[in-house]
């Protein structure tokens, strides 16, 4: 049974910096891509990075490459998402799913907010 | 990137009818490992999307099987047999197949 538990979101000014956690459970978390995928308000869904289950093939979105990385600690079961330079249009509710192609058990997610 | 686009937007349905949202993709979605990577998705109100279909016909676990999804290429389909109060919610597809991977605009299925 796939167990995601994202936290780590707040409220933060533009310009700056958050991470974002990811503890899973009832899987071996090693075995597996991971990804992260964000809904705006109002707004759709939009897969913003992945990362193989070694942690050598991760892949972002154009709109947050060089601002956000993707990392995990397979020792401790986590995926991890550094949010840095962030802006108005990175609000966001941020959910972290097990697998890339078919992501499946997705967490309840954690909200960035990103105000002056 | 490949753009994925849902019809209709809104679909109203009364209690015991079927409903169907259709989705077609800008790009082929068939990969080189033969698997064509198309997910429905299921969000209801004040929670996290769920998957219900991956690769265009394959239900989940604990789905019900009033849930179907078909299609091939760019064309895509999901079937609801016969739509109950929980069902409630907005649809999504999803492909999988190209980076980034995209999501269509959501279709919104009220009960009337």
């Amino acid at each position: 049974q796939v167990h995601l538990v994202e936290s780590g979101g707040g409220l933060v000014k533009p310009g700056g910096s958050l991470r974002l956690s990811c503890a899973a459970s009832g899987f071996t978390f090693s075995d597996y891509y991971m990804t992260w995928i964000r809904q705006g308000p109002g707004k759709g869904l939009e897969c913003i990075a992945y990362i193989s289950g070694s942690g050598t093939d991760i892949h972002y979105v154009d709109s947050v490459k060089g601002r956000f990385t993707i990392s995990r600690d397979n020792a401790k079961n986590s995926l991890f998402l550094q949010v840095d330079s962030l802006r108005a249009d990175d609000t966001a509710v941020y959910y972290c799913a097990r697998k890339a192609r078919e992501p499946e058990g997705w967490g309840q997610g954690t909200q960035v907010t990103v105000s002056s | 990137d490949v753009v994925m686009t849902q019809s209709p937007l809104s679909l109203p349905v009364t209690l015991g009818q079927p409903a169907s949202i259709s989705c077609r993709s800008s790009q082929g979605l068939v990969h080189s490992d033969g698997n064509t990577y198309l997910n429905w998705f299921q969000q209801r109100p004040g929670q996290s999307p769920r998957r219900l279909i991956y690769r265009v016909s394959n239900r989940d676990s604990g789905v019900p099987d009033r849930f179907s999804g078909s299609g091939s290429g760019t064309d895509f389909t999901l079937k609801i047999s016969r739509v109950e109060a929980e069902d409630v919610g907005i649809y999504y597809c999803m492909q999988g197949r190209h980076w980034p991977h995209t999501f269509g605009q959501g279709t919104k299925l009220e009960i009337k």
